[in-house]
């Protein structure tokens, strides 16, 4: 079945650290994001990619790195410069750029700095 | 700024009732409407999306859009304790850029 893919599903981090989060979709989409969810908040755009080897920023990208190798791939790095990284993450994708068909979303990974 | 405004709720209704979910944005501009559901711990599903001004109905779920008042709603009949969940507005603004509600929670009682 196709669909996205996020791993780990839990994942604790230590001050100072950096860790990945990875999302992997296999519906040929171009378009891949991510989002962070915060509770009683809306989801919040960190970066997106329209295309392999191309991406932009979100609303909240300070702190996060990201790289778009593959069409099937865009793992998040949340690096030590983001300062409150406890969050729900979640990696969706789109069929258009345009994103008017709307999301498919993975599962997500739920962040904690311990 | 851009907005999405929802009621956090929650909203309670019976089961076999309808339930209303209401949602007002900022930007004229917006060219597309989505609700998703989110279970507790879950990950968002899209359940409707809309386009136009009017109603557009699947299953059970009606979306309604107004633009001329910024307004969009989703009612879902004969709610089921299944559908107990928070459900979220999303508008595209154009440019990638899709704005979220923080969403309503639902809960169907028995």
């Amino acid at each position: 079945d196709g669909g996205i893919t996020q791993s780990p599903k839990y994942l604790f981090r230590k001050e100072g650290q950096n860790v990945t989060l990875s999302c992997e979709q296999n519906l040929n989409h171009d378009a891949m994001y991510w989002y962070r969810q915060d509770p009683g908040q809306g989801l919040r755009l960190i970066y997106y990619s329209q295309i392999v080897n191309d991406f932009q920023k979100g609303d909240i990208a300070e702190g996060y790195s990201v790289s778009r190798e593959k069409k099937e791939s865009f793992p998040l790095t949340v690096t030590s410069a983001q300062k409150n990284p406890t969050a729900f993450y979640l990696c969706a994708s789109s069929y258009d750029g345009q994103v008017s068909y709307g999301y498919t979303f993975g599962s997500g990974t739920r962040l904690t700095v311990v | 700024q851009k907005e999405v405004e929802q009621n956090s709720g929650p909203l309670s209704v019976p089961e076999g009732a309808i339930a209303s979910l209401n949602c007002t944005y900022s930007d004229r501009g917006s060219q597309s409407f989505f609700w998703y559901r989110q279970y507790s711990g879950k990950s968002p599903e899209l359940i409707m999306s809309i386009y136009s001004n009017g109603d557009k109905e699947d299953g059970r779920f009606t979306a309604q859009l107004n633009k001329a008042s910024q307004y969009v709603s989703l009612l879902i009949r004969d709610s089921q304790p299944s559908d107990s969940a928070t459900y979220l507005c999303a508008v595209y603004t154009g440019g990638f850029k899709t704005i979220f509600g923080a969403g309503t929670r639902l809960f169907v009682k028995a």
